[in-house]
């Protein structure tokens, strides 16, 4: 079992919807990064958190401690959102990060 | 905002050849993570340095070695390349460790032929 999973691991939408990806984690944790990678280009931060909800735009991420898991919602979903988003936890005991397999959202006009 | 930056953004090299990768963290970031991300795949910890010493090793090959400089950038040096190394690699650059404040560069796509 993956230490951080998440789901869908695909995702398919249709402009304007509402969009939630979903992560798991089994290791301790101080902190979630909610990351955007488009097709072949590099990461991009978007949230750290490591309680409640954090808001940039039409993103919103939350996170619960005590169940391990954490959401990534985009509302108003756009073509332009189309990227894998990835999940990444910090183990408790060492600062380097493990990653969720990634969630590919593809968002059609 | 500054933000962390990697050079070259793109290289091919040929088998056996060598490949050196640059990052340079944002300013006063002493902590700084290489990644490799193979094609289709999850990205992987290789190794991290903090305050120029070792602070971490992954999955890192040992064709493969690094160091970071009394700027606090960091250099992954790659040996005998073989076609498996095509890859984005990327860094991250921290703050004393911290990892609530992990910054990330656009990476270097490598090309192996």
């Amino acid at each position: 079992k993956n230490e951080v999973e998440q789901s869908p691991q695909n995702l398919t939408a249709q402009e304007g919807e509402f969009i939630t990806i979903n992560c798991s984690y089994s290791v301790g944790i101080s902190a979630l990064h909610w990351l955007q990678q488009h097709p072949g280009g590099g990461i991009v931060s978007l949230f750290m958190l490591s309680s409640g909800k954090k808001k940039h735009g039409r993103l919103i991420a939350t996170i619960n401690i005590q169940e391990k898991h954490s959401s990534l919602h985009i509302t108003a979903s756009h073509p332009r959102d189309s990227a894998v988003y990835i999940c990444a936890v910090p183990n408790y005991n060492t600062d380097k990060l493990i990653f969720g397999t990634g969630t590919r959202l593809q968002v059609f006009p | 905002a500054a933000g962390v930056i990697q050079s070259p953004r793109h290289l091919i090299k040929e088998k056996r050849e060598t490949a050196t990768l640059k990052c340079y963290p944002i300013p006063r970031h002493d902590t700084v993570y290489w990644y490799q991300q193979g094609p289709g795949q999850d990205p992987q910890f290789l190794i991290s340095f903090y305050e120029k010493m070792q602070s971490d090793k992954g999955s890192i090959p040992d064709r493969f070695s690094a160091q970071q400089f009394s700027d606090y950038h960091s250099e992954l040096n790659m040996s005998s390349l073989e076609l498996g190394d095509s890859a984005l690699y990327f860094c991250a650059s921290t703050a004393n460790r911290s990892p609530y404040e992990q910054y990330f560069g656009p990476g270097t796509r490598l090309t192996v032929t």
